[in-house]
């Protein structure tokens, strides 16, 4: 089985970084993707990483170590409008099996 | 990247009743996949849906209850039978696409189902 544990809530403060881990214990994975999900919206796609090390994408980035069942999705210069749940979720041809979830709140 | 649409994007049901909702792709994908997400609640995943084959269901999840459709390389339908006050949720489809990053790909989902059964 898969177990995937991620904070239930953060709260960060408007032109700060923060960093959401995400940690899982699972047989095995093709690869980790992050999400972020708006209130009342879909998913959508921040970043995927099949290798360890870090994939950075603008003011995202996403961290993988697989020998520690470890992940991050580091944000910078958080903006109002980052406020939003973030989804880690393994895949495993093409399935993906999500985490909790995390909500992030970002105040001024 | 691809667009997904779906259709309805919401829709009040009785107890009982069924609906279908239709999920279409704009380009050709090997695999689509539909997902269930209850209120407060992360992404489940109900099945993959195969181009020319049945379905496969994840642990929980019947054919019977959802039945899906997989006419071609660009289309989809799950249907929720026999509708419960339990059932309602956003249902979600996803496809993955070559992200163009050698081995890499990405997945994205459409814009979801909202269900309520009363």
């Amino acid at each position: 089985g898969q177990n995937i544990d991620q904070p239930t809530e953060m709260t960060a403060t408007e032109g700060a970084i923060v960093q959401i881990n995400c940690t899982y214990q699972t047989s095995g994975f093709n690869g980790l993707f992050w999400y972020q999900q708006h209130a009342g919206e879909a998913p959508t796609f921040l970043s995927y990483n099949v290798l360890d090390g870090l994939e950075e994408k603008g003011r995202f980035s996403s961290f993988l170590s697989r020998s520690k069942g470890y992940s991050y999705l580091l944000l910078k210069e958080l903006q109002m409008k980052d406020s939003a749940s973030y989804l880690c979720a393994l895949s495993n041809t093409g399935k993906l099996i999500f985490g909790q979830g995390t909500t992030l709140q970002v105040k001024p | 990247s691809a667009v997904i649409s779906q259709k309805p994007s919401r829709d009040i049901c009785q107890r009982g009743t069924s609906l279908t909702i239709q999920c279409q792709v704009d380009s050709q994908v090997t695999m689509m996949f539909w997902y269930r997400q209850q209120p407060g609640q992360s992404l489940t995943l109900i099945a993959t849906a195969n181009q020319g084959s049945e379905a496969t269901y994840e642990s929980g999840f019947v054919i019977d209850k959802f039945p899906i459709s997989r006419p071609n390389l660009t289309f989809s339908t799950l249907t929720v039978s026999n509708m419960s006050p339990e059932d309602s949720s956003i249902y979600l489809c996803s496809v993955d696409v070559e992200g163009g990053r050698g081995s890499s790909y990405e997945q994205y989902f459409g814009p979801g189902t909202r269900l309520t059964v009363t």
